[in-house]
C-alpha cells in the first residue's frame, strides 16, 4: 500500500521560505508516476502547485512558478517543495500526492498546516 | 486556465436521498480529463472518479459521475452517513490543473 507523509515546519516567517519533504513507502519513486503537491488554504478550494515525472521533469502552475522549487531524493525515497519569499497567503495545509498519472491524484499525505507569521 | 465553478454551494440532504451536484468548466474539458474527490474534516481528499465516469478503486457503486465538454455531474444514490463530506471536481485537460471551490453535503 502506498503511503505519503509530509513533514516541515509549521510556522514559517514572512519573506522566508517554506520548505517540505513528502516521504513515500510502499512504492519507489523512481520507477515511475508524477509526484505532486496542491495546497488548500483555510476554508477554501485546493490548489495545484507542482509535480514532478519519474523522468524528474518539472511542471509548475504559472501563479507560482517564480517561487516554486519541486525536487527529488532517490535515496530517501522523498520528494521536497520549497516556497520561497511566502506571504500570509501562502498559509494553507500542504498536501502531497501521487498522480495516477495524467493529473489523477490516487494517493495523498495526510497534509499538513503550515502558517505564514508576520 | 480552466476554472470549474461548482454547485450549489451546500447541498442539505437526509440519509437515503439522492443527491446530484454540478461542475461547469470554463472551456471545454474535452476528452472528458476530469475527476472528483470527497473531503471530510481534517482528511485529505479520496479520489472517488475519474475520466468524468469511471469510479475509483473501492468506490461505492452508488458514487457515479456524468457529463461531458463544459458540464459534469455527481450523483450520489442514496446518501450513506458516512458521505455528508465536501466534494471537489478537478481538470486534468489542461494545465495548470485546476479544481472547483467544493460543494458540501451536509445532513438536514
Amino acid at each position: 500500500q502506498v503511503q505519503l507523509q509530509e513533514s516541515g515546519p509549521g510556522l514559517v516567517k514572512a519573506s522566508e521560505t517554506l520548505s517540505l519533504t513528502c516521504s513515500v513507502s510502499g512504492y519507489s519513486i523512481g520507477s515511475g508516476y508524477f509526484w505532486g503537491w496542491i495546497r488548500q488554504p483555510p476554508g477554501k478550494g485546493l490548489q495545484w502547485i507542482a509535480s514532478i515525472d519519474h523522468s524528474w521533469t518539472t511542471y509548475y502552475n504559472p501563479s507560482l512558478k517564480s517561487r516554486v522549487t519541486i525536487s527529488v531524493d532517490t535515496s530517501n525515497n522523498q520528494f521536497s517543495l520549497n516556497l520561497n519569499a511566502v506571504t500570509a497567503a501562502d498559509t494553507a495545509v500542504y498536501y502531497c500526492a501521487r498522480d495516477k498519472p495524467s493529473g489523477i491524484f490516487e494517493y495523498w499525505g495526510h497534509g499538513t498546516l503550515v502558517t505564514v507569521s508576520s | 486556465e480552466v476554472v470549474l465553478t461548482q454547485s450549489p454551494g451546500t447541498l442539505s440532504l437526509s440519509p437515503g436521498e439522492r443527491a446530484t451536484l454540478s461542475c461547469r468548466a470554463s472551456q471545454s474539458v474535452s476528452s472528458s480529463n476530469l475527476a472528483w474527490y470527497q473531503q471530510k474534516p481534517g482528511q485529505a481528499p479520496r479520489l472517488l472518479i475519474y475520466g468524468a465516469s469511471n469510479r475509483a478503486t473501492g468506490i461505492p457503486g452508488r458514487f457515479s459521475g456524468s457529463g461531458s465538454g463544459t458540464d459534469f455531474t455527481l450523483t450520489i444514490s442514496r446518501l450513506e452517513p458516512e458521505d455528508f463530506a465536501v466534494y471537489s471536481c478537478q481538470q486534468y485537460e489542461k494545465a495548470p490543473l485546476t479544481f472547483g471551490g467544493g460543494t458540501k453535503v451536509e445532513s438536514k
